[in-house]
């Protein structure tokens, strides 16, 4: 089946230093790849996506690209900020049919200290 | 900016209780989504709408769990009775979801969730 690794957290950072979060995936399609984010407390917000092959995704100075022969999807940014903090979830979407649901990772939780 | 509303935010229930929880989707959307997120885990699919018909149960308990979508706008997601392993954070989310369309139409949106804490 379909599934996500992403990088274990907790993640913490000072302010204005660079982020990477490994993602991998294993697919049975062509999946289209995403970053989700979220804040304490709240539901996720769409980051950034990329839906085919060295596509790259880019949303507030965050950065991911789509790289098939490696099945990865890494989200960079390279000067992070204390509001950044929060969990980041990778997840894939292959359609079956009318079915497009979303398959998660476990989440990276980012704390950036001042 | 339309957005998908979920209520109630918070839910404390006991063990046994029964528990709804309620979505309403972005106008115009056809796709519906439920999902459940573990503390510490991703969001996992419960059920899938497309307009009031289920297109995607098949990680549903239906022992305990119902969802239904009868006019094919809003939705009600039930449980009971409740067990203490349903403690999760309950996510809804919605897509244009049009047949045949552009892939962007199956983009989701989340609403901000309920928290279901079962004692």
């Amino acid at each position: 089946g379909d599934s996500v690794t992403q990088m274990e957290g907790p993640v913490t950072l000072s302010e204005e230093a660079f982020l990477t979060i490994n993602c991998t995936y294993t697919a049975t399609g062509y999946p289209s790849l995403f970053w989700y984010v979220q804040y304490p407390g709240e539901g996720l917000q769409l980051l950034l996506k990329a839906t085919k092959a060295d596509d790259k995704g880019s949303n507030k100075g965050f950065e991911a690209t789509y790289r098939k022969e490696t099945t990865s999807f890494h989200l960079e940014k390279g000067s992070v900020q204390v509001s950044d903090s929060a969990v980041y979830f990778c997840a894939l979407s292959v359609r079956g049919g009318s079915n497009y649901k979303l398959t998660f990772g476990k989440g990276t939780l980012l704390t950036v200290n001042p | 900016e339309a957005e998908v509303a979920q209520s109630p935010r918070y839910k404390i229930t006991e063990k046994s209780q029964a528990v709804a929880f309620w979505c309403d989707p972005i106008s115009g959307h056809a796709t519906l989504y439920w999902y459940r997120q573990i503390l510490g885990q991703g969001p996992e699919l419960l059920v899938q709408f497309q307009d009031e018909s289920v297109v995607d149960d098949s990680q549903l308990p239906k022992d305990r769990f119902s969802a239904e979508r009868l006019k094919g706008v809003d939705s009600t997601l039930k449980i009971q009775p409740a067990e203490l392993g349903d403690s999760a954070m309950y996510l809804c989310a919605s897509s244009l979801g049009l047949a045949g369309a552009l892939r962007q139409s199956y983009e989701q949106y989340f609403g901000p969730g309920t928290r279901l804490t079962v004692t």
